[in-house]
């Protein structure tokens, strides 16, 4: 069975701060890991997967994740916060051929000016 | 690029009505999925489908049906709307086969059951 958990519901930074959202995740298979966003009135779009190799991955926007197995996380960073960053992201895992993706409960991001 | 069509953005029906949401992708995907988004909850696999004609319950199955009878088309029924059924439900597409393959998803039906 796998399962996400993505730690605050909220998240607000300041914009040029780090942004920082968390994901943990648990699989009885070698997972592949994903970051959705949404932004307001639109379905999800992909930020950036994980399936195998180099565990830190590099997204669209200036995001990225590092899957760090020992820890079971998936967090998503970007170093500076725009205000256009603001939207709600989804962490999700699933296994070969992509049936049944779970998906977290998401974090919304606000940016303050 | 691919794209995700849905046939509603938004969608007001009356308890007991009969309810299609009908989604089409134009990339020739083999997997197609329905969701519905709910505050907190994130979403939840109602039904996927991973060839024409064949179809999988999700997590949340009750309620709903789902037809596709073409590659490109994917339809959710709802044989007779609640207003538990209020939600935003969501389309996806993805390629078949083994990969890792990320899904592809429409802009969402808004859905208010009075």
């Amino acid at each position: 069975a796998q399962s996400v958990t993505q730690l605050g519901s909220h998240v607000s930074v300041s914009e040029g701060a780090l942004v920082l959202l968390r994901c943990n995740y648990s699989s009885s298979v070698p997972p592949y890991l994903f970051w959705y966003v949404q932004y307001p009135n639109q379905g999800l779009q992909l930020l950036l997967k994980y399936t195998t190799g180099a565990t830190l991955v590099k997204g669209i926007n200036g995001f990225e994740a590092e899957f760090k197995k020992s820890e079971t996380s998936f967090h998503l960073t970007k170093p500076s916060a725009h205000m256009s960053d603001a939207a709600e992201y989804f962490c999700a895992v699933s296994g070969p051929g992509g049936f049944k993706t779970i998906f977290g409960a998401g974090t919304r991001l606000f940016v303050k000016a | 690029d691919v794209k995700v069509t849905q046939s509603s953005r938004y969608l007001v029906k009356r308890t007991g009505e009969k309810v299609f949401l009908e989604c089409v992708q134009d990339m020739d995907h083999e997997n197609m999925f329905w969701y519905r988004q709910d505050p907190g909850l994130g979403l939840r696999l109602i039904y996927f489908s991973y060839d024409v004609k064949m179809k999988e319950k999700g997590d949340i199955p009750e309620g709903y049906s789902v037809s596709r009878e073409k590659k490109e088309r994917f339809s959710l029924i709802l044989e007779s709307a609640s207003t538990n059924q209020t939600s935003m439900y969501l389309c996806a597409s993805s390629p078949g086969g083994l990969g890792a393959y990320e899904q592809y998803f429409g802009p969402g039906t808004r859905l208010t059951v009075t």
